[in-house]
């Protein structure tokens, strides 16, 4: 299948700094891709509809000039978290959909912000 | 109220056992389900989509009741490696236009 890499696998920093993820499509062009936030024990939550040359479509709730969405290219899409704090700890998951409106997830980035 | 509902469990269950997971949806909208299973710390993977009809795949029988809005997941003759969060979703748009998902039915299959 797809493959949909993200980086970095983890990430640890301080409160107050901004930390970006990639998610790359691998061996397929992505015109839309997804981000996620999951907490401990809770569900998969959509953020941001990410399109490629356009500006992101947001959630109700998520802060779009807090997560920042960049989607430059066919392959790459990239979360930016802005001014990070403990509370914006938790597991970030993209998808990217494919030409068979599959979407296809990434391994995750588990940010926590000390 | 949740869009999509479900026992987060956990199902402690032998190995060999039958195991059935329920989910419920509150969205009419939603076009399409799927089972999704979620390995502790890593990202979800389909396990498969979800019909009206019914369909069957290996050990694993989904059904779609959109009467009811109640999605099922069976899981025959369990194995170890079943042993993980099962994740009810829905989509709405058409295909994988959007995906809601349930916080999960844990499964622990023991020896």
């Amino acid at each position: 299948g797809a493959v949909v890499s993200q980086h970095p696998s983890w990430v640890i920093c301080k409160s107050g700094t901004s930390v970006k993820i990639e998610c790359r499509s691998l061996d397929f062009q992505a015109t839309t891709m997804f981000w996620y936030r999951q907490f401990p024990k809770q569900s998969l939550m959509l953020m941001a509809t990410s399109n490629e040359g356009s500006k992101a479509t947001y959630e109700q709730g998520v802060e779009k000039d807090k997560f920042l969405i960049n989607h430059a290219s066919l392959t790459l899409s990239t979360l930016t978290v802005t001014s990070a704090h403990p509370e914006d700890s938790s597991f970030y998951i993209c998808s990217a959909r494919g030409d068979i409106d599959t979407q296809y997830f990434g391994p995750g980035t588990r940010l926590t912000v000390l | 109220r949740k869009e999509v509902e479900q026992d987060p469990g956990p199902f402690n269950v032998p190995e060999g056992a039958t195991v059935a997971f329920n989910c419920t949806y509150s969205n009419s909208a939603s076009q399409s389900f799927f089972w999704y299973r979620q390995d502790c710390r890593k990202e979800p993977k389909l396990l498969m989509s979800v019909y009206s009809s019914g369909n069957e795949d290996g050990r694993f029988t989904a059904q779609l009741n959109r009467a009811s809005q109640y999605i099922s997941l069976l899981i025959r003759d369990s194995k170890l490696s079943d042993s993980a969060t099962y994740l009810c979703v829905g989509a709405i748009g058409g295909g994988y236009n959007k995906l809601i998902f349930g916080a999960g039915t844990r499964l622990a299959v023991h020896p």
